[in-house]
């Protein structure tokens, strides 16, 4: 158990719907990270915040918008859904920034949109 | 842009084989470099990490060591378990770039 927890664990929904995805990050972590697992596209980077602030943007669409909260737990949005959403979405955390910190992953949300 | 290369799968061993997964990857800077495991059905974990040239991460018996000079942190173990078979992610952190770069995974299967 890395200490990320993710909800829900599995969303089915249906084109142009919108959905959120929850993270709350490891106790006293500051920086919360957003994946997206394909079979097409592998592991792919979203988007980070850091204490609340939005600090890099990965491959992420206009449709997808993330907020970290005060509480430092973390919602994913996305919205008008299309079949090529459906993927296993990974939220992680991390104590700091620098590059040797180490991230932890939670178990995933699987989204599939019918 | 970063990037990371690692061996296509499936890999299938039979228990205590020898296993490598080879890793190469492009980053500018000096990045560190990670494995991580994703068992079936499960979320991602740290496998083991190195942080600069010449460092050797080990856990749980695998190892691989941060060569800078061609630009490769190879996964080994000397004999596998069935409970090894996952999938495998070479990933490095570089830079300014506070991202997770993920090769494409390689799907190992340990047969008893």
């Amino acid at each position: 158990d890395s200490g990320v927890t993710q909800t829900p664990k599995h969303l089915i929904t249906a084109t142009g719907q919108r959905v959120t995805l929850r993270c709350s990050p490891r106790s006293g972590d500051l920086s919360v990270y957003w994946y997206q697992q394909s079979l097409d596209q592998g592991l792919q980077f979203l988007i980070q915040y850091y204490n609340g602030e939005e600090r890099a943007k990965g491959n992420i669409l206009e449709r997808f918008s993330a907020q970290q909260f005060p509480d430092l737990h973390s919602e994913l949005n996305l919205s008008s859904l299309e079949l090529g959403d459906s993927a296993l979405y990974f939220c992680a955390s991390s104590t700091g920034q620098g590059r040797s910190y180490e991230q932890y992953f939670g178990p995933g949300t699987r989204l599939t949109v019918t | 842009g970063d990037s990371v290369t690692q061996m296509e799968g499936p890999v299938t061993l039979s228990e205590e084989a020898f296993l490598t997964i080879n890793c190469t990857y492009t980053a500018t800077g000096y990045p560190s470099l990670f494995w991580y495991v994703q068992y079936p059905g499960e979320g991602l974990q740290l496998l083991l990490k190195a942080t600069k040239a010449d460092d050797k991460g080990s856990n749980k018996g695998f190892e691989a060591t941060y060569r800078k000079e061609t630009t490769s942190f190879h996964l080994e173990k000397g004999s596998v378990q069935v409970s090894d078979s996952a999938v495998y992610f070479c990933a490095l952190r570089g830079g300014s770039n506070y991202k997770l770069t993920f090769g494409k995974g390689t799907l190992l299967t340990v047969n008893p």
